[in-house]
């Protein structure tokens, strides 16, 4: 069992928007302001797409946005694309033993 | 550019050791916060361990005591020695950079590591 929970899958039309959730506690996302989302195809290495709740690295998308309240941080895909379809698995920084983060079990995004 | 090109994976027998090696450029190793992250087939990402740029390590619970984390300054690359491996320590093995709050800004393409008999 993950230490995030995330739902196991969401789908969306193209050009909707969708929103997936991930759920922690005090000792993780509701503690601190490391939150960050990733986008994983089939077959390839994951992909940061959201850092420190809120912040796109270079390059990524502006339809991409995250956010945080209180021990549950979300991310936001408007515009949705074909291209979108993938894994996202959210991570936090943690107080507990796992001094490298905790990730949620992921979320299987389905364009329709 | 950042790349990170991870080597060493393969099948090994229970209770067998392996070493996975992870060269980088665009960057220096040492100069930054280090981690593999491992994916069993068919699961999600778990952390496994960290190396600091000060040189400290740590490690996950699952993996503590049989794997060490270490890095080579001067031909840039990082290192995961694995003993005593166990069938549940089959995955994909990531070498990842992070950023300060332990993000994982840039990922390697992934080395498999099967551990079975």
């Amino acid at each position: 069992q993950s230490a995030l929970t995330q739902p196991a899958s969401v789908s969306g039309s193209p050009g909707q928007s969708i929103t997936i959730s991930c759920t922690g506690t005090t000792n993780d996302i509701g503690g601190y302001n490391y939150v960050s989302w990733y986008q994983q195809h089939p077959g390839k290495a994951p992909k940061l797409m959201i850092y420190e709740v809120s912040y796109r690295p270079s390059g990524v998308s502006t339809r991409f946005s995250g956010s945080k309240s209180g021990n549950a941080a979300s991310l936001t895909i408007s515009g949705l694309q074909a291209e979108d379809e993938a894994d996202y698995y959210c991570s936090s920084y943690t107080s507990t033993t796992t001094l490298g983060g905790v990730f949620g079990g992921g979320t299987r995004l389905t364009v329709l | 550019e950042v790349q990170l090109v991870e080597s060493g994976g393969g099948l090994v027998q229970p209770g067998g050791s392996l070493r996975l090696s992870c060269a980088a450029s665009g960057f220096k190793v040492s100069s930054n916060y280090m981690s593999w992250v491992r994916q069993a087939p068919g699961k999600g990402l778990e952390w496994v361990s960290v190396i600091y740029s000060e040189g400290s390590s740590f490690y996950a619970p699952s993996v503590k005591g049989r794997f060490t984390i270490s890095r080579h300054n001067s031909k840039n690359t990082l290192y995961l020695e694995m003993n005593s491996l166990r069938p549940e320590d089959t995955a994909v093995y990531y070498c990842v950079r992070d950023l300060i709050g332990g993000e994982h800004d840039f990922w390697g393409q992934g080395t498999l590591v099967t551990v079975s008999a």
